[in-house]
């Protein structure tokens, strides 16, 4: 079965802290979608990984395939960054993507 | 570049009403389009997906239906709205694993 599971479901932290959010999924993938969703609701995409490792600015996405598991981190953590974020993947021969229930993170100052 | 319309951005509605929210994408061709929902405090929950025009699959079985009538353009229908339909719903495509998604319709069903 083709499943999708993020930890923790929640996460408080203070500024300034290295946070990590967890995926793992059950086979194998295409492709592995962070994606970030403000109060408001809109999801923004924040990367796409089917190996490795990518970085933009305060954010890493890693993803290792023998394990099938791919982490968040972000560095410095700063209040603008709570919100929801989401791992979504695109499991191998199938046509839709599949969602975690998401990681709802609260920095405060 | 590729962008992906969606409106309205809320709408509240009565129960026993129709609803139409439309979804529209540029600069792509033969995307795989989404609906997903999400009621409050739940993660998302895939409601149609399609691969092509006219082709549309349902993942779980609703008061909702879903039309491709152009390559392009998603739409979401119901013909009279349930209490339990209100939620913020989310249109998304993919193309070549890159995944774009919409701002959202907020609905609220009175």
């Amino acid at each position: 079965k083709n499943e999708v599971e993020q930890s923790p479901q929640n996460l408080t932290a203070q500024e300034g802290e290295f946070i990590t959010i967890n995926c793992s999924y059950s086979v194998g993938i295409s492709a592995l979608h962070w994606l970030q969703q403000h109060p408001g609701g809109g999801i923004v995409s924040l990367f796409m990984l089917s190996s490795g490792k990518k970085k933009h600015g305060r954010l890493i996405a890693t993803i290792n395939i023998q394990e099938k598991h791919s982490s968040l981190h972000i560095t410095a953590s700063h209040p603008r960054d709570s919100a929801v974020y989401i791992c979504a993947v695109h499991f191998q021969g199938a046509q839709k993507l599949v969602f975690g229930q998401g990681t709802r993170l609260t920095i405060n100052p | 570049s590729q962008t992906i319309h969606q409106w309205p951005a809320t709408l509240v509605q009565p129960v026993g009403s129709p609803l139409s929210l439309e979804c529209t994408v540029e600069g792509t061709s033969n995307p795989n389009l989404y609906w997903y929902r999400q009621a409050a405090g739940r993660g998302l929950q895939l409601l149609f997906y399609s691969v092509g025009i006219g082709q549309i699959s349902s993942e779980v079985p609703q008061n909702l239906s879903a039309s491709r009538p152009q390559d392009r353009q998603f739409i979401l229908s119901s013909k009279k709205l349930l209490l339990s339909d209100s939620g913020f719903y989310l249109c998304a495509f993919e193309r070549n694993t890159e995944a774009f998604f919409g701002q959202g319709t907020r609905l609220t069903v009175v």
